[in-house]
């Protein structure tokens, strides 16, 4: 499967336990995306990675997430000290290199990691 | 900020019986319009991109377009396994590479 892959695909936790995602992108996508979904709404952006840097970050990411990705390929999306609001799907997307790709900035993703805070 | 908004919040259909689903938009330059489709319990899969106003493309029984301020969606003759959540997405040129999503239509088609 050439796909975004994701693991693990449901994760139940404790409050204040922290937890840890994965995602692998598509081999030749260098633009990676984390993105948070809640029941009845669509995706909310995190926050974007092109290669290894973090290039962007989204307001609703508090201190307490965490994301890196720090030789360019696979990423990981920490959460510390969960909430209960942090119950979720978390999703990871993956894009071609602008150079490739240009404005067709179309994004591929995973099939997310349900995260259930008790 | 830019906003999108999906209607209807949700759609039933028997089978054959056609519809559109639309998504409404404001956003300071748009870059790109996307639909994606998304099973329960799955990632979004992505259907089309639009960029421009006027643009139409299809895919199987789908077809989307795009205005300057609204995208449909259009299912002609729908099966029971186009039954999922539709959502659309845009970037706009102040949002750098994200989008930002619309709350999605859930549709259901009756057999």
């Amino acid at each position: 499967d050439t796909g975004v892959s994701q693991d693990p695909r449901h994760k139940i936790t404790k409050r204040g336990q922290n937890v840890t995602f994965r995602c692998d992108p598509i081999s030749e996508h260098n633009r990676l995306y984390w993105y948070r979904q809640t029941l009845g709404q669509g995706p909310e952006f995190l926050t974007y990675f092109q290669n290894e840097a973090q290039l962007e970050k989204s307001r609703l990411l508090s201190d307490r997430f965490s994301a890196e990705r720090p030789k360019g390929s696979f990423s990981t999306l920490e959460i510390q000290r969960t909430e209960q609001g942090d119950s979720a799907m978390y999703l990871c997307a993956s894009s071609l290199p602008y150079r490739l790709a240009g404005d067709l900035n179309e994004q591929f993703f995973g099939p997310g990691t349900r995260l259930t805070v008790l | 900020e830019d906003q999108v908004t999906q209607s209807p919040e949700a759609l039933r259909l028997q089978e054959g019986e056609s519809s559109s689903l639309n998504c409404s938009y404001t956003v300071s330059g748009l870059r790109g319009l996307f639909w994606y489709r998304q099973d329960p319990g799955k990632g979004p899969e992505f259907l089309f991109t639009r960029y421009s106003a006027g643009e139409e493309k299809e895919k199987e029984r789908l077809k989307a377009t795009l205005t300057k301020k609204e995208s449909f969606l259009h299912i002609t003759a729908p099966k029971p396994e186009d039954s999922a959540t539709y959502l659309c997405a845009v970037q706009g040129v102040n949002y750098g590479q994200n989008f930002v999503f619309g709350p999605g239509t859930r549709l259901s088609v009756l057999p």
